[in-house]
């Protein structure tokens, strides 16, 4: 159980263009999405974090118009990279979590995407 | 600020021996804690969890024992597999983002030799 599906696992595409990365939770329903950025030899560094129905919360420093989020299902969000450009280049992962009342649960992660931006 | 931090870098053990992995957190609110391990190129795959009212909870193969008062978790894998050999991250969570955010560690990587 508890598993996360990220699509696509590799995108390379020429600079200005736009991706687009999807997470579905694919056995439980998530109320919370988790976007994360991890350069390499690195940890985790959150970009945002998603909520059923409701706008994204977004880390300091990550701009919300570059890095569009969307989470209109309890089974799907999407991260959007809005005219990307080289130093968008990076290994992409979400994570989901379900919720349970009065009972802390971890996060599932994707397997990443690896945007490679030319 | 907040942090969490592991002692070892890397880990190199010889197959069957039982290795430990280290962390240490700085926040005395976190509440719950989780070990993930992560192989190339993918995501952290969830191993183990623990949460502040434990000191030891153990699963298949691995242990997390927790000591709230020097503020340190471990990572026991016993008779150490080939297969084991990944990176390895100890996040927390607390009360202060509403036990939503996970604060990750730097990572521990353990090779195993056959």
């Amino acid at each position: 159980g508890a598993v996360v599906s990220q699509h696509p696992s590799r995108v390379i595409c020429k600079s200005g263009t736009s991706v687009k990365i999807e997470c579905r939770s694919l056995d439980f329903q998530a109320t919370t999405m988790f976007w994360y950025r991890q350069f390499p030899k690195q940890s985790l560094m959150l970009m945002a974090t998603s909520n059923e129905g409701s706008k994204a919360t977004y880390e300091q420093g990550v701009e919300k118009d570059k890095f569009l989020i969307n989470h209109a299902s309890l089974t799907l969000s999407t991260l959007t990279v809005t005219s990307a450009h080289p130093e968008d280049s990076s290994f992409y992962i979400c994570s989901a979590r379900e919720f349970r009342a009065y009972s802390n649960q971890p996060q599932h992660f994707g397997d990443g995407t690896r945007l490679s931006i030319l | 600020g907040e942090s969490v931090g592991l002692h070892l870098p890397t880990l190199s053990v010889q197959e069957g021996d039982n290795s430990i992995i280290n962390c240490a957190y700085s926040n005395s609110a976190s509440d719950y804690f989780i070990w993930y391990k992560q192989e190339s190129g993918k995501g952290p795959q969830f191993i183990i969890d623990i949460r502040s009212n434990m000191d030891k909870r153990q699963g298949q193969r691995v242990t997390v024992l927790l000591n709230k008062t020097v503020k340190h978790l471990s990572l026991q894998i016993a008779a150490t597999q080939p297969g084991d050999s990944a990176v390895y991250f100890c996040a927390e969570n607390s009360m202060n983002t509403g036990f939503q955010k996970l604060v990750f560690g730097t990572g521990t990587r353990l090779l195993v030799s056959p």
